[in-house]
């Protein structure tokens, strides 16, 4: 299995600020990588597919970026809708097993 | 816009059979895989397994001699059932719908609709 790792594990931050997750696969999965917000109490909410592909309605202050192995999750302007907890997935798998990484808790 | 809304028992005992079911609607069955994805504080996001329109699955190794995902596309829905659960099985249950984008030679999957998620406790 693919395993994905993310860091931190929480990170505090302040409304205004710009703050980088950062997720590594176990193994190559070259651009499939996805990001997503959940907030408490709610499913999860895509943001990033394709590692760098912005969901359709998801504001431009999120960026995604890398390949291979090493993938990051910017978060620019930080607004109050954005403390949240947010996870990568992956889904180069063949066949499809899509594994997440443990999620990373973004706090005031 | 489509919507999941998904229903099913939300406290078994050890041993028993979980049974969900997700409905879709405001958009197209066809064209998708359907998944079935938990979340637990102690493994976090799981992905359990998924199906299409023509009963195609795949499964999570780990889970597989349990689980059976069907689907009836007369009605837009699909549904899990696993087996002999236990503790360990306590978690929020989600359905999702996964989609595709094509990039050159790339083909990205990815969950772009969830269900609101069922809770599951499990007792001994």
């Amino acid at each position: 299995d693919i395993q994905m790792t993310q860091s931190p594990a929480s990170l505090s931050a302040s409304v205004g600020d710009r703050v980088t997750i950062t997720c590594r696969a176990s193994q190559n999965i070259r651009s499939y990588l996805n990001w997503y917000q959940q907030r408490p109490g709610k499913a999860p909410m895509l943001l990033i597919y394709g590692a760098s592909n912005l969901q359709s309605g998801v504001p431009s202050r999120f960026r995604g970026s890398g390949s291979g192995t090493d993938f990051t999750l910017t978060i620019s302007g930080l607004q109050l809708d954005d403390f949240a907890t947010y996870y990568c997935q992956q889904s180069y798998s063949i066949p499809r097993m899509y594994t997440f990484g443990q999620g990373t808790k973004l706090e005031i | 816009q489509v919507q999941l809304q998904q229903w099913g028992a939300g406290l078994l005992k050890s041993s028993e059979t979980l049974s969900l079911s997700c409905a879709v609607s405001g958009g197209s069955f066809n064209g998708y895989y359907w998944s079935w994805i938990r979340q637990s504080p102690g493994k976090g996001l799981e992905w359990i397994g998924e199906i299409n329109h023509s009963g195609r699955t795949n499964y999570n190794p780990s889970l597989k001699s349990r689980v059976t995902i069907s689907a009836d596309t007369s009605k837009n829905q699909f549904s899990l059932e696993l087996s002999s659960v236990t503790a360990a099985d306590t978690a929020v249950y989600y359905c999702a719908r996964g989609n595709r984008e094509y990039s050159g030679y790339d083909n990205y999957w990815f969950f772009d609709f969830w269900g609101p998620g069922t809770r599951l406790t499990v007792s001994s």
